[in-house]
């Protein structure tokens, strides 16, 4: 079981671009969440997907924005790049209706 | 305001030595508290978790403990090893909460020396 994977490993944009980050869940989960880590800090959460359409938001802009596919892999989108976008992404599965979720090793995104 | 706050920000212990982690936390109506350890560069794994009828928890090296009156827990690392170098990080959830509401503590970041 490859476990929670994510890519890229690593990104480096400039402001007002778009980024797409990548994320394959767990085998056997079908709900996927995705966290906003800045340095030193805990992870923020986003959005979650299940059954390819968006359950719950976190305060994240509409600059924010995500896609669940028919196998349960997902994706988050970012427009309009700013600065204080650089952080962690993470990604985290789990099968729907249990509690525990599993993370991704994460993407790190750097906006210059 | 974070409802869950953790101290110490950071600190530095000897191999081999013990060290013990806050948490204090205000979310209402409690449902469980959760302990991860977070590599650098990587994602969090849990170490434990505790529902509020659950005073302690223990993982190996690592043992959680919880005061539901209080609104406080600990995480105790027993004889620490060089691995054990990571963040830690504790996240509360309300009864009512979905895992995208759990409130995230900004974490401890531990380093243990040779």
């Amino acid at each position: 079981d490859a476990g929670v994977t994510q890519s890229p490993t690593h990104l480096i944009k400039t402001r007002g671009q778009q980024v797409t980050l990548r994320c394959s869940p767990k085998s056997g989960h079908d709900t996927v969440s995705w966290y906003q880590q800045a340095l030193g800090q805990g992870p923020q959460f986003i959005f979650q997907y299940y059954e390819e359409e968006e359950r719950q938001r976190g305060n994240f802009p509409d600059r924010f924005s995500g896609h669940q596919f028919p196998n349960y892999s997902s994706e988050l989108n970012v427009n309009a790049l700013l600065l204080g976008d650089s952080a962690l992404y993470l990604c985290a599965s789990s099968p729907s209706g249990v509690d525990e979720q599993f993370f991704g090793p994460g993407t790190r995104l750097t906006v210059l | 305001k974070n409802q869950v706050e953790q101290s110490p920000q950071s600190l530095i212990i000897l191999e081999g030595k013990n060290c013990t982690l806050q948490c204090n936390y205000t979310v209402s109506p409690f449902s469980n508290l959760r302990w991860y350890k977070q590599d650098t560069g990587r994602g969090p794994v849990s170490l434990t978790i505790m529902t509020f009828s659950e005073n302690t928890k223990s993982n190996g090296r690592y043992t959680a403990t919880l005061d539901a009156d209080t609104k406080q827990s600990s995480l105790h690392i027993t004889a620490s090893q060089l691995s054990d170098s990571a963040s830690y990080i504790c996240v509360a959830q309300r009864e009512t909460d979905s895992w995208g509401k759990f409130q995230f503590g900004a974490g401890t970041q531990v380093v243990v020396t040779p």
